[in-house]
């Protein structure tokens, strides 16, 4: 397996504009989970799905924020309008079931910079 | 959760073994403990975990303490690519308990 598979690995773009982050968890892995890392905040988890739904959202910092995952094999983090505050590594992390016994598998992660 | 303390730092000489302590005084008894690193510019890794017994595998060994109060990971021989953030967490395994981070060792191993 190539493990947890993250695109773009690194994203600049200007405040105001959209960006899409994407996932692809392992194959079989039920939950998914998105954290973004800073130097200031250091790791810190947005959102996670369960089966495919959002189960707790409460992490997203604000509205510009949403994650969806459309079907078992992919998700996307997206932010709009983007500023520079959330210039962060996003990093998306897959488990076979939501107890985590097993462990977390994370991607390489996306280096977001806004400018 | 419980709460973990770990020391910021350490310092390990290569081919040596490394020891990073954790304290985690007010664990539950249905909380394992679970030790993640975190190589520079890379997603943290799962290492080991474990409810009460000592646990190996080929990247580490973890020593729980008797009253699980504290947990000990070692390296056995740390090599350079093991320099890293190393973190300590404390979880049980009931779903809807997410893993999260914050504070960590930072281990660097010198040559």
């Amino acid at each position: 397996d190539a493990g947890v598979i993250q695109s773009p690995r690194h994203e600049v773009t200007e405040m105001g504009q959209e960006v899409t982050l994407r996932c692809k968890p392992i194959s079989g892995h039920n939950s998914l989970f998105w954290y973004r890392q800073t130097m200031m905040r250091g790791l810190e988890l947005l959102i996670y799905f369960n089966n495919n739904v959002p189960i707790d959202d409460s992490g997203m910092p604000e509205d510009r924020f949403s994650a969806k995952m459309p079907n078992a094999s992919f998700s996307t983090l997206k932010i709009q309008p983007s500023e520079p505050r959330d210039s962060a590594v996003y990093f998306c992390a897959s488990s076979p079931s939501l107890t985590g016994v097993t462990g977390y598998t994370f991607g390489s992660g996306t280096r977001l910079t806004v400018v | 959760d419980a709460k973990t303390t770990q020391p910021p730092s350490m310092d390990c000489a290569e081919g040596r073994a490394a020891n990073l302590p954790c304290n985690h005084s007010t664990i539950s008894g249905n909380e394992y403990v679970y030790w993640y690193r975190q190589i520079h510019s890379q997603g943290p890794q799962y290492i080991i975990h474990g409810l009460k017994n000592n646990e190996t595998n080929e990247m580490a060994s973890l020593i729980i303490t008797e009253d699980r109060k504290s947990s000990t990971l070692i390296l056995p021989h740390a090599t350079l690519r093991d320099t890293a953030v190393y973190y300590c967490r404390v979880m049980n395994n009931n779903a809807g308990n997410m893993l999260t981070f914050g504070g960590g060792t930072r281990l660097m191993v010198k040559p």
